[in-house]
């Protein structure tokens, strides 16, 4: 069974600039969630999607970030404008129900702004 | 605010030498407690879930157990594959159940 896919690995991007980050879950998986973890730090949930819906966005940052999940497949985060302050690694979760509360990561995408 | 803390932040082990990394954590209504590993350069590795007081999961020579406030990884024998970082998450009611609130991780490194 293929895991969580993560694309790109790395992306490396000037301030201002656009970036969009691609996941694709564990087919399956209603379940998808974004999370962050920045230099030294934890890492810390963005958001969740069931399906095609947002169940949860109360982790995003900013209006700089929009996360679709359309079809309820894979799911996009883009950061536009990008700040330094962005820079990170950014994991892609998912799960297969409510009453199964494993949660499968992807290998993440390293983010830096510079 | 829901919290979790891991000790220690770093703990270097001779081969064999069995040890333990805990998790505290304060939450609303717990859920569900998860361990995961994560080697460099990779995503967090799924290794456990507790959902109550007194109960005990292993794998090969981890061991993990729940208290109402903490949590513990019990290392037997460690090998040098074992060095990693362990990471700790909570699910709780007061953020809705789904998100997982991690803990910063215990860097562990097993040395021959």
């Amino acid at each position: 069974e293929a895991g969580v896919t993560q694309f790109p690995s790395h992306s490396v991007i000037e301030k201002g600039q656009t970036v969009t980050l691609r996941c694709d879950p564990i087919s399956g998986h209603d379940n998808l969630y974004w999370y962050r973890r920045v230099m030294g730090k934890e890492i810390k949930f963005l958001l969740h999607f069931v399906k095609e819906s947002k169940q949860d966005e109360s982790g995003m940052p900013n209006n700089r970030f929009l996360a679709e999940r359309t079809g309820g497949t894979y799911s996009t985060l883009k950061v536009q404008p990008a700040e330094l302050e962005d820079s990170g690694v950014y994991f892609c979760a998912s799960s297969q129900d409510l009453g199964h509360n494993e949660q499968f990561f992807g290998p993440g995408t390293r983010l830096t702004v510079l | 605010e829901d919290q979790v803390t891991q000790s220690p932040e770093a703990l270097r082990l001779q081969e064999g030498e069995s040890s333990s990394l805990n998790c505290s954590y304060t939450v609303s209504g717990l859920r569900g407690l998860f361990w995961y590993r994560q080697d460099p350069g990779k995503g967090p590795e799924f290794l456990f879930t507790l959902y109550s007081a007194g109960e005990e999961k292993e794998k090969e020579r981890l061991k993990a157990t729940l208290t109402k406030k903490e949590s513990f990884l019990h290392i037997t024998a460690p090998k040098p594959e074992d060095s990693a970082t362990y990471l700790c998450a909570v699910q709780a009611r007061s953020t809705g159940f789904q998100k997982l609130v991690f803990g910063t991780g215990t860097r562990l490194l097993v040395s021959p």
